[in-house]
């Protein structure tokens, strides 16, 4: 059973990079037919779709972060990441991985998540 | 980006009782290889999403059959037939036939 762990710093000053990992168990990230997503989720608001990156490398991101995004991968440590720039309160959210099966197009494993709050 | 519009956006249950959700996409997500790329998410109270149906009508794995999904093109719905204090949270369709990027509903919470 695969799980998914998000980590990183909870606090970020306005206009710098947001920057999260997450760690996967129970499963590589470079094998299987898998992409590895971030997600999130401002406080009492709804899901939004950050971006998704395959064992290839290769990444799709929301178009409207684009700009600003970068997904990466580690596979030496199972991990993948999130770089987010020049945040803005608008950016406080919990965010979460998951895991995406190729071509079934759903999100079968998610981490905990991870609360980000944009402050000075 | 595809809409996804979901009503009612909150919803009060007897436990026992059957309830209903609705879920309305602002295009048909009938893909031309057959599939309608529609899910349902459960978030529990101070838990992350948790997919229980796929591909409009599938019930992901270990999820009681009391779940049903049911709709096709832009009209969706999600069945509980007997709501239990365990399925207490909030609902999200999704859409997965215009990508990137997914979008989801609104949510819909469910109070017992």
């Amino acid at each position: 059973q695969v799980q998914l762990q998000e980590s990183g710093p909870g606090l970020v000053k306005p206009s710098e990079t947001l920057s999260l990992t997450c760690t996967v168990s129970g499963g590589s990230i470079s094998s299987g037919t898998f992409y590895w997503t971030w997600i999130r989720q401002p406080a009492g608001k709804g899901l939004e779709w950050i971006g998704r990156i395959y064992k290839s490398g290769y990444t799709y991101y929301n178009p409207s972060l684009k700009s600003r995004v970068t997904l990466s991968l580690d596979t030496s440590k199972n991990q993948f990441s999130l770089e987010l720039r020049s945040v803005t309160a608008a950016d406080t959210a919990v965010y979460f991985c998951a895991r995406e099966a190729e071509i079934l197009r759903r999100f079968d494993s998610w981490g905990p998540g991870t609360l980000v709050a944009v402050s000075s | 980006d595809i809409v996804m519009t979901q009503t009612p956006l909150s919803l009060s249950v007897t436990p026992g009782q059957p309830a209903s959700i609705s879920c309305k996409s602002d295009q048909s997500l009938l893909h031309a290889d057959g599939k309608t790329y529609l899910y349902w998410y459960l978030q529990r109270p101070n838990q992350s999403p948790q997919l229980i149906i796929y591909e409009v009508s599938s019930r992901f794995s270990g999820v009681p059959d009391r779940f049903s999904g049911s709709g096709s093109g832009t009209d969706f719905t999600l069945k509980i037939s007997r709501v239990e204090a365990e399925d207490v949270g909030v609902y999200y369709c999704m859409q997965g036939i215009e990508i990137p990027p997914y979008t989801f509903g609104q949510g819909t919470k469910l109070e017992i």
